[in-house]
């Protein structure tokens, strides 16, 4: 089966720190597609960052990038200036083969302490 | 705006009972999908529907049924075959395709009384 692995149960940072999450895949396919979501407890899913795996640079959107390794097949996540409302549990996900749903992982629960 | 809709946001089951989770999308999304989420165990696909009047099983379907008869509405049947059903019920939608990420509702919580 295609797994998404988060390592990571909980972790903390200081607001304004720098945080990583990481994520591993398992699949047998060269070209796929990896997100990152973000689940504050107000419980509605966001979309944070995607990345194709086909594209050699890191995806970046504001405070949120990615460091993408292919060939270990790792796709953690950097959130700069962490914030308050980071605050949130981050899911990565991915489409590992042709057409099928995205695979999640279990899931990285992120406190931002002030 | 568009987007997708899940009600009720709270449910009761009582035992033996099914319950019907409801969710509708104005997005014009060919894909639906349904979702469990347990505390440590991350997002479960229950059923995925890639276009009207067809579905497929996810990873956990047993105790659960579905229905794709409008574009817009993906409805999720919670049977009395379902014996652990309290859990946070998220339902998604997405344009058919490997790179298109999923959008997804508020969520339903069911519980058992």
């Amino acid at each position: 089966a295609q797994t998404v692995t988060q390592s990571q149960p909980e972790m903390s940072v200081q607001e304004a720190e720098t945080v990583t999450l990481s994520c591993t895949y398992d699949t047998s396919e060269n070209n796929y597609y990896l997100f990152w979501y973000k689940q504050p407890p107000s419980r509605q899913m966001i979309l944070v960052i995607r990345q194709e795996a086909y594209k050699q640079q890191n995806a970046t959107e504001n405070r949120f990038s990615v460091n993408f390794q292919k060939a270990a097949k790792s796709f953690s996540l950097k959130i700069s200036d962490s914030q308050l409302g980071d605050t949130a549990m981050y899911f990565c996900a991915s489409f590992l083969r042709g057409n099928t749903p995205l695979v999640f992982g279990k899931g990285t629960r992120l406190s931002v302490i002030a | 705006d568009g987007g997708i809709t899940q009600s009720p946001k709270y449910l009761f089951r009582k035992e033996g009972q099914n319950v019907t989770l409801s969710c509708e999308q104005n997005l014009n999304h060919d894909a639906m999908y349904w979702y469990r989420q347990d505390p440590g165990q991350g997002l479960r696909l229950i059923y995925y529907s890639q276009i009207v009047n067809d579905f497929q099983k996810g990873d956990i379907a047993e105790g659960y049924s579905v229905s794709r008869e409008k574009k817009e509405s993906f409805p999720l049947t919670v049977t009395s075959a379902q014996k652990n059903p309290t859990a946070f019920y998220l339902c998604a939608s997405s344009v058919t395709g490997p790179n298109q990420p999923q959008h997804f509702g508020d969520g339903t919580r069911l519980s058992i009384l």
